[in-house]
């Protein structure tokens, strides 16, 4: 039973440039969360989503990012246009259900580098 | 000031020593989280707690409701210990999905 999976691990993007990452979750979980760390810095919540639903986007810059999570498919964090402050590591997380008190299981993230 | 505290920052300790680390937090919370994030970045939640006392292993994790702190304690500690402990809380309000985080404890343990 695989767990969740993030990929890249690694992505090197220049200033303007797209990056798109991947978070496929735990098989039977339909909940998803996208976590920012910035370098030193503790998680911070960027967004929720169940299936093709965003249920929370409050940790989300306005612009430039936008999450999805399909019927079919990863979830997807698009950052568009990345400047050199969007150099973090992207991790997701996933549960099985409403997740007043679940477990959450954690991919090993996206470590975006903006040159 | 935060609504998650951790303490210590920062910890070194021998190996076989008994580690101790601390998380007071100051919202209603329905649930506590104790993961674990080892240098290559990959994060494991190693408890979730709403009360009472949690063992898995050399791990132990407690949880005072009424004085809103938890412990995470490591016995006979051993290098590949060495990780960042984070502690986060799961508010009990209406956003309860949303996990608001310690900022983490570094423990290095020395062989």
């Amino acid at each position: 039973n695989a767990g969740v999976m993030q990929n890249p691990r690694h992505l090197v993007r220049r200033r303007g440039q797209e990056a798109r990452l991947r978070c496929s979750p735990m098989k039977g979980h339909s909940h998803v969360y996208w976590y920012r760390q910035l370098p030193e810095e503790g998680l911070k919540f960027m967004v929720y989503l169940q299936k093709e639903n965003i249920i929370d986007e409050s940790g989300m810059p306005k612009e430039r990012f936008s999450a999805e999570f399909p019927k079919e498919g990863p979830s997807i964090l698009r950052i568009q246009q990345v400047v050199r402050g969007d150099s973090a590591a992207y991790f997701c997380a996933s549960s099985p259900a409403h997740p007043t008190n679940e477990k959450l299981f954690f991919g090993s993230g996206t470590q975006l580098s903006v040159l | 000031k935060n609504e998650v505290e951790q303490s210590p920052q920062n910890l070194t300790a021998q190996e076989g020593e008994f580690i101790t680390i601390n998380c007071s937090y100051s919202v209603g919370i329905s649930a506590l989280h104790w993961l674990q994030q080892h240098p290559g970045g990959g994060i494991v939640s190693l408890f979730m707690l709403s009360s009472g006392k949690k063992k898995h292993g050399r791990l132990i994790a407690t949880i005072n409701i009424q004085e809103k702190h938890s412990s995470l304690h490591i016995t006979a500690s051993h290098p590949r210990d060495s990780a960042v402990y984070i502690c986060a809380v799961r508010s009990g309000g209406d956003s309860n999905y949303q996990l608001i985080w310690g900022a983490g404890t570094k423990l290095i343990i020395k062989p």
